[in-house]
C-alpha cells in the first residue's frame, strides 16, 4: 500500500539558510499535518492543511510558511535556519472521509543546521 | 503544552514479560492512538480507539479508551527484541482537530 513520502530524507543547511520539506500524502487523503521532533521529545504539531486549505496551526515559527498544492502534496519553507531548527520534521496524511483518524505519518526528514 | 501525560517515561524489561503504559489527561478527548516509532523512522499506528470503554487488541497488543475519555492504556503481552522502541500515545481532544502527543515510553527488552 502506498505511504506517505517525504523528501529528502536528510537534509544539512547552515545558520541563516533556507530549506524547503516536501511530503506526498497517501492518494485519496486530502488532510496533511506537519510535525516537528526533537531529540528525546514527542511529535509537536505545526500547521496543517484539508483541502488545500490551512486548517489548524500549532508552534509554527513565523520563518516558517506552509502550502498544500492542487495534487495534494505539501511543502513546509523554512527561513531564517537556526540551530534549533535541527529536528525530524513529520508529515502525517488522513482523509475526513474514514472516520480513522489515524493519521499514517511518512518517514520524516531529519534536518541539521551547523 | 503538554496535554497527555504518559507513563512510564522508560522500561527495561526481560524478554518474555507483560508490559503496561497508559496515558491520562485532565481534558476529554475524543480518539486515542497508540504508535510505536523506531529511531529516525515515522511513528507507525499500532491501534486506534474511538469510543469510551473500548478495548481493542492487535495481535500481543490490547489497548483501552478510558470510561471518562480522559485516559488510556496499552499493554504488550510476552514481549520480544522486535517490540523495542518509543511508544508513543495520542489523542484528538474534545476540542480542535489536531493530534496531541504524549512525552513517549522508551521500551528495552533483554532477551
Amino acid at each position: 500500500a502506498a505511504g506517505v513520502i517525504q523528501s529528502p530524507r536528510h537534509l544539512i543547511k547552515e545558520k541563516r539558510e533556507t530549506a524547503t520539506l516536501k511530503c506526498y500524502p497517501i492518494p485519496r487523503h486530502d488532510t496533511v499535518y506537519w510535525y516537528q521532533q526533537g531529540p528525546g521529545q514527542d511529535p509537536q504539531f505545526l500547521i496543517s492543511f484539508y483541502e488545500k486549505m490551512q486548517s489548524d496551526k500549532g508552534s509554527i515559527p513565523d520563518r516558517f510558511s506552509a502550502q498544500q498544492f492542487s495534487d495534494y502534496h505539501s511543502e513546509l519553507n523554512m527561513s531564517s535556519l537556526e540551530l534549533g531548527d535541527s529536528a525530524l520534521y513529520f508529515c502525517a496524511s488522513s482523509t475526513r472521509q474514514d472516520t480513522n483518524y489515524g493519521y499514517t505519518f511518512g518517514s520524516g526528514t531529519r534536518l541539521t543546521v551547523v | 503544552g503538554q496535554q497527555l501525560n504518559q507513563s512510564p517515561q522508560s522500561m527495561f524489561i526481560q524478554e518474555g514479560e507483560d508490559v503496561s503504559m497508559n496515558c491520562t489527561s485532565s481534558s476529554i478527548f475524543n480518539t486515542w492512538l497508540w504508535y510505536k516509532q523506531d529511531p529516525g523512522e515515522g511513528p507507525v499506528l499500532l491501534i486506534a480507539l474511538y469510543k469510551a470503554g473500548e478495548l481493542t487488541s492487535n495481535g500481543r497488543l490490547t489497548a483501552q479508551f478510558g470510561i471518562t475519555r480522559k485516559d488510556s492504556f496499552l499493554n504488550i503481552s510476552a514481549s520480544i527484541p522486535s517490540d523495542v522502541g518509543i511508544y508513543f500515545c495520542a489523542g484528538h481532544p474534545s476540542y480542535g482537530n489536531k493530534l496531541v502527543f504524549g512525552a513517549g515510553t522508551i521500551l528495552r527488552v533483554k532477551s
